[in-house]
């Protein structure tokens, strides 16, 4: 009874590093997407994913990659980590897409601060 | 552009009685749908309830029930019957048939503490 796993569940980072969140799910679902979650801000949507090998921008795409190589996995990578980047990552996926009344399911969150 | 909000940053209310939390959206889809999610302090986001902007009749789920006026713009959520497990981050997010995906766009999310 997985459903969305996300590793690690902390990180500290110096400015400067990179490193890879790992996000897997285990129902199959075609939609995967990864949001950050700000103080005051709600959740923004960073990268999704509409099915394996195929990825796109959202609403704050800049120093974040994605790739989806298989239906499970979607890493989110930081490719040179910086302060403004210290926040709360969550991954989601869900088995369709924008007239479906099915929710997305959330992992737990990656709590991620930047030095 | 879509845009949700939530004008309580935060709410108070004591157990065993009802409590109201607002949402307001604006769209210019004429499809779309709106859920709420409960984050308690642990961290985690649970589903709680979904509207769809054709539904005919006010979404209910358990002691979860979405006041649901299509002509405000509005879909607020009423929590029956308050527990101390109730207090939490609640967020509204909607979801929209302009985009091939769907994405959900969340508020700023209401505190709710619920009192003994």
């Amino acid at each position: 009874n997985a459903g969305v796993t996300q590793t690690p569940k902390f990180q500290v980072l110096k400015t400067g590093q990179s490193m890879t969140l790992q996000c897997a799910q285990d129902m199959n679902h075609e939609y995967m997407s990864w949001y950050r979650q700000d103080p005051g801000m709600g959740l923004r949507l960073i990268h999704y994913s509409v099915g394996a090998g195929i990825t796109d921008q959202g609403e704050v795409p800049n120093g974040y990659n994605v790739s989806r190589s298989t239906t499970e996995d979607f890493p989110l990578r930081l490719l040179s980590a910086a302060p403004s980047q210290t926040s709360v990552y969550f991954c989601a996926s869900s088995s369709a897409g924008a007239l479906s009344n099915q929710p997305q399911h959330f992992g737990d969150g990656t709590r991620l601060s930047i030095l | 552009a879509q845009k949700i909000t939530q004008t309580q940053p935060g709410m108070f209310v004591q157990e065993k009685e009802a409590v109201t939390l607002d949402c307001t959206y604006d769209t210019s889809d004429p499809s779309y749908g709106l859920f709420w999610y409960k984050q308690p302090s642990s961290g985690e986001m649970i589903f709680l309830i979904y509207q769809g902007s054709y539904d005919q009749q006010n979404a209910t789920e358990g002691r979860y029930s979405l006041n649901f006026q299509k002509a405000r713009k509005s879909a607020n959520l009423v929590i029956s019957a308050s527990q101390l497990g109730d207090s939490a981050m609640y967020f509204c997010a909607m979801r929209n048939r302009g985009t091939s995906y769907g994405k959900l766009t969340f508020g700023q999310g209401t505190i709710l503490t619920v009192h003994p």
